[in-house]
């Protein structure tokens, strides 16, 4: 059964860019999460998603960042015009149903380096 | 904001030692996960703990969750250079969006 996959592993951008992220959930999981690790930090929590929707932004930034979950295919989180700041390693999550306390399974996530 | 704190930040200790590390918080989590993260990795899951008091066992990992469900805590018997790696805690919100709120991890090195 393979687990989360993550798409492209590395990314380099430069300032101005687009970055585009994208995520395969487990097999049968419904629900997408994606989280950001700066350097030294722990990781947090940016955006919580179903297929076609978006349950919880409240950790996105307001302007340049948006995800998407479509009926086919991967999940996307896009970043619009990048800045050095949004270097980063970005994770993504997926757990099989709303469950209180579901596990959430990560991918190996996509490090972005915006020179 | 909900906030949990892990310590010891950084541990190294040498092989055959026991360690525990602490997570605390003073919110109610609905569950605690725990996850050991390698660099240039993702964080892979060690244990779901549910129930107030709830303790679970994984070989030489011992995870105990306090009965107010605010703590945590992971106790390793005789480390190996294999348990290297930094160990994260993270609490699942109660009620509407499942977000994890995660600690900030303890690095863990074993030497031999």
């Amino acid at each position: 059964n393979a687990g989360v996959m993550q798409n492209p592993r590395h990314l380099v951008r430069r300032r101005g860019q687009e970055a585009r992220l994208r995520c395969s959930p487990m097999k049968g999981h419904s629900h997408v999460y994606w989280y950001r690790q700066l350097p030294e930090e722990g990781l947090k929590f940016m955006v919580y998603l179903q297929k076609e929707n978006i349950i919880d932004e409240s950790g996105m930034p307001k302007e340049r960042f948006s995800a998407e979950f479509p009926k086919e295919g991967p999940s996307i989180l896009r970043i619009q015009q990048v800045v050095r700041g949004d270097s980063a390693a970005y994770f993504c999550a997926s757990s099989p149903s709303k469950v209180n306390g579901e596990t959430q399974y990560f991918g190996p996530g996509t490090r972005l380096l915006v020179l | 904001t909900q906030l949990l704190e892990q310590s010891p930040q950084f541990l190294s200790i040498q092989e055959g030692e026991n360690l525990t590390v602490y997570c605390n918080s003073s919110s109610v989590f609905s569950s605690l996960q725990w996850y050991r993260q390698e660099p240039g990795e993702g964080p892979v899951l060690l244990v779901t703990v549910v129930t107030g008091g709830e303790v679970k066992k994984l070989k030489r990992l011992t995870f105990q969750f306090g009965d107010a469900r605010k703590d945590s805590s992971l106790h390793i018997t005789a480390a190996q250079p294999g348990d290297t790696g930094l160990y994260l805690c993270a609490g699942l919100t109660q009620g509407g969006s499942e977000k994890l709120v995660f600690g900030k991890g303890m690095k863990l090195t074993v030497n031999p």
